[in-house]
C-alpha cells in the first residue's frame, strides 16, 4: 500500500461547483498534514495545513480523520483559477527522528467556464 | 524576499552523459531538500540537508546521483551517468528548520531534465 494515496482525476467541473478531494495515508503515526497546489509546469505551493479540528480558508475547507487515516479538501464555488493539481502531503514519523514530507501523486482539477 | 533559485531551468542530455543542478535556498534557511518529480507523480525526496550535513538520503540512487552542500548554503545535485528514467523535474526546496517544527517548505521553480 502506498504511503499517501489520492484519486488522480482529472476532475472536470463547471464554474461555481463544489468539488471534494480525498486522500488516505498508511502510517498511523503520521504527524502533520497539508494540501499543496501545483499549477502546470510550476512548483508546488502550500495551500493549507490540515488540523484535527478541521480548518477553513475562504472557499477551501480541509478536514482530517485520524481514525480512518483520511484527509479531505473541499472547494466551494469553484473558479477558473482553481484549475491545478492538488497534492496531499503527510509528514511521517521516523524512528531516526527525521520527518520527511511525503507527497501523494496529486489530483488534477479543471474548472470549465 | 528572494525565493529559492535554481539553474539551469531546462536541460536536455543524452543517456550516459552527466548533468549538474544548482540551488540557492532562501537566505537563513538551514534545511535544504532535493526532490525528483516524474511527470504525473508527486515529488519524491532524494536528499535532505541540515546546514551542511545530510539528514536523509535513503532514496538517493547513490550509484549515479550525488549531492553536496559544502558551506551550508548553496547545493548541487549531480547525475552521472544519466538514464532515460531520470527524465524529471528536480525541485530544490528550503525551510528555516525541519518541517516537523511547523516550518513551511518553499520550492524553487525546478530544473527540467530530459534524457534522450
Amino acid at each position: 500500500r502506498k504511503e499517501v494515496e489520492q484519486d488522480p482525476g482529472p476532475f472536470n467541473v463547471p464554474e461555481g461547483a463544489t468539488v471534494a478531494f480525498n486522500c488516505t495515508y498508511s502510517n498511523s503515526a503520521s504527524q502533520s498534514f497539508f494540501w499543496y497546489r501545483q499549477d502546470c509546469r510550476k512548483e508546488p505551493k502550500l495551500l493549507m495545513s490540515v488540523y484535527s479540528s478541521g480548518n477553513e480558508d475562504g472557499r477551501f475547507t480541509a478536514q482530517l480523520n485520524r481514525a480512518s487515516q483520511y484527509i479531505s479538501l473541499l472547494i466551494r464555488d469553484s473558479k477558473l483559477s482553481d484549475s491545478a493539481t492538488y497534492l496531499c502531503v503527510v509528514i511521517l514519523a521516523h524512528i531516526s527522528g527525521n520527518t520527511p514530507l511525503v507527497f501523494g501523486k496529486g489530483t488534477r482539477l479543471s474548472v470549465i467556464a | 524576499e528572494a525565493g529559492v533559485a535554481q539553474s539551469p531551468r531546462y536541460k536536455i542530455i543524452e543517456k550516459r552523459q552527466s548533468v549538474a543542478f544548482w540551488c540557492n535556498p532562501i537566505s537563513g534557511h538551514a534545511t535544504l531538500y532535493w526532490y525528483q518529480q516524474i511527470l504525473g507523480q508527486g515529488p519524491k525526496l532524494l536528499i535532505q540537508f541540515q546546514n551542511n550535513g545530510v539528514v536523509d538520503d535513503s532514496q538517493l540512487p547513490k550509484d549515479r546521483f550525488s549531492a553536496e552542500r559544502l558551506k551550508g548554503v548553496d547545493s548541487t545535485l549531480k547525475i552521472q551517468p544519466a538514464k532515460l528514467e531520470d527524465s524529471a523535474v528536480y525541485l530544490c526546496a528550503s525551510s528555516l528548520a525541519d518541517v516537523s517544527s511547523g516550518n513551511t517548505i518553499y520550492f524553487g521553480e525546478g530544473s527540467w531534465l530530459t534524457v534522450v
